[in-house]
């Protein structure tokens, strides 16, 4: 079982859709959580962090599941620039840092 | 302005070649991450140092080898042990706590 598992997508959604990812982890333990963005042959860059009490930066908003062991992230009002892949990570123990494998997001016209 | 610095951008081996990927940081971190990215994969940890003059082996050290002498600097070797290296290759830094700052990653083919 890989530790952090994503839907590869790819999910092709309209402008102005609303878009949610799940993302669901293995160990536990985990302390920390973020969301990172990779636009195609581009390093990955941090989005947002994933607190327990869940966040909202503008359009995104992130909630964190310790019960389950899942994060999700939730766009909103999509727009073309949104179109990249996003990335889980969980922190799993003194910066042991773990990647799901992405999920795609086209966002068309 | 901070950040980390990867070169090459490009960078073509020949088989039976080592190869040094460089990185550089001037964030004050402490702590310092290889990984390789194939397509369709996550990333995957070959090297990490939390503290100058020491480094761990990640989940696929084999043919690889890492220096860490000074904290701004943690140049990556691909060794000829490396049977597959192709593959896109980002170096990150952290403070030991919160998210990874990646450099803009290197592309290794082999020709």
């Amino acid at each position: 079982r890989k530790e952090v598992e994503q839907d590869p997508g790819p999910f092709n959604v309209p402008e102005g859709a609303t878009v949610a990812f799940n993302c669901t982890y293995s160990n536990s333990a985990s302390q920390s959580f973020f969301w990172y963005r990779q636009d195609c042959r581009k390093e990955p860059k941090l989005l947002m962090s994933v607190y327990s009490s869940g966040n909202e930066d503008g359009r995104f908003t992130a909630q964190l599941n310790r019960a389950s062991q899942y994060i999700s992230l939730l766009i909103r009002d999509s727009k073309l620039s949104d179109s990249a892949t996003y990335l889980c990570v969980v922190n799993e123990n003194n910066n042991d840092m773990r990647f799901g494998a992405g999920t795609r997001l086209t966002v068309k016209p | 302005d901070g950040g980390i610095t990867q070169s090459p951008k490009y960078l073509f081996r020949k088989e039976g070649q080592n190869v040094t990927l460089s990185c550089e940081q001037n964030l004050n971190h402490d702590a310092m991450y290889w990984y390789r990215q194939d397509p369709g994969q996550g990333l995957r940890l070959i090297y990490y140092s939390q503290i100058v003059n020491d480094f761990q082996k990640g989940d696929i050290a084999e043919g690889y080898s890492v220096s860490r002498e000074k904290k701004e600097s943690f140049p990556l070797t691909v060794t000829s042990a490396q049977k597959n290296p192709t593959a896109f290759y980002l170096c990150a830094s952290n403070p030991l706590e919160g998210g990874y700052t990646f450099g803009s990653g290197t592309r290794l083919t082999v020709v």
